[in-house]
């Protein structure tokens, strides 16, 4: 059975880091392409990042050259690294294997 | 002008079929993409629904009724999802998506009231 859990959030600063992560079972995250979506409260579906299963990566205007995605094969998990934090990067923020497996999310909140 | 453009709510009775639309902006050619749909529920994460490129190329998301189901109008440049007989625990948000210059992109949802 496919299982995505997510971890790492909290509350940070304006101008902080936190690093997400996302523990995969069933699959390795290598097989996939990964994601990392968000959706700031009460709004809709915004995709943040990706990393191919042959290792490259793209990202949303609104986070590059901020944010980073990564992967430990070893561990079977997914990260991403989130520099210069903003109140508008304030989401739940989703893993997601390929199109079709979602976890269960992880709340960031940017706050003073 | 937002990529995909998705009505911001739809209500509809048990039972009836309602349509949700899902426009692509002017210059992308619904034809030549994949349509995603995924449905959430409050306090939920998305859960995929099914992806439809034509009638002869596309995938039903694993466990998804096949009362749910896409298609396309050319002729609105948009994707479409079919909810057949309508039922009180299909109330939720839909969202469309499309994997477009590098990038997945999320229509803004509609949200769909069952009356």
């Amino acid at each position: 059975e496919v299982q995505l859990v997510e971890s790492g959030g909290g509350l940070v600063q304006p101008g902080g880091s936190l690093r997400l992560s996302c523990a995969a079972s069933g699959f390795s995250v290598t097989s996939k392409h990964m994601n990392w979506v968000r959706q700031a409260p009460g709004k809709g579906l915004e995709w943040v990042s990706i990393i191919y299963s042959g290792g490259n990566t793209d990202y949303a205007d609104s986070v590059k050259g901020r944010f980073t995605i990564s992967r430990d094969n070893s561990k079977n998990t997914l990260f991403l690294q989130m520099n210069s934090l903003r109140a508008e990067d304030t989401a739940v923020y989703y893993c997601a294997a390929g199109v079709d497996y979602w976890g269960q999310g992880t709340l960031v909140t940017v706050s003073s | 002008q937002a990529v995909l453009t998705q009505p911001a709510s739809l209500s509809a009775s048990p039972g009836t079929s309602p349509s949700l639309t899902c426009t692509l902006r002017s210059g992308i050619i619904v034809g030549s993409y994949n349509i995603y749909w995924h449905q959430q529920k409050p306090g939920s994460p998305p859960q995929y629904l099914l992806r439809y490129k034509s009638d002869s190329d596309k995938q039903q998301g694993s466990g998804v009724p096949s009362r749910f189901s896409g298609s396309k109008d050319a002729s609105a440049n948009a994707g479409i999802l079919l909810i057949s007989g309508l039922q009180s625990e299909d109330e939720a948000d839909y969202y469309c998506m499309i994997w477009h210059s590098s990038a997945w992109v999320f229509g803004g949802g509609t949200k769909l009231t069952v009356l």
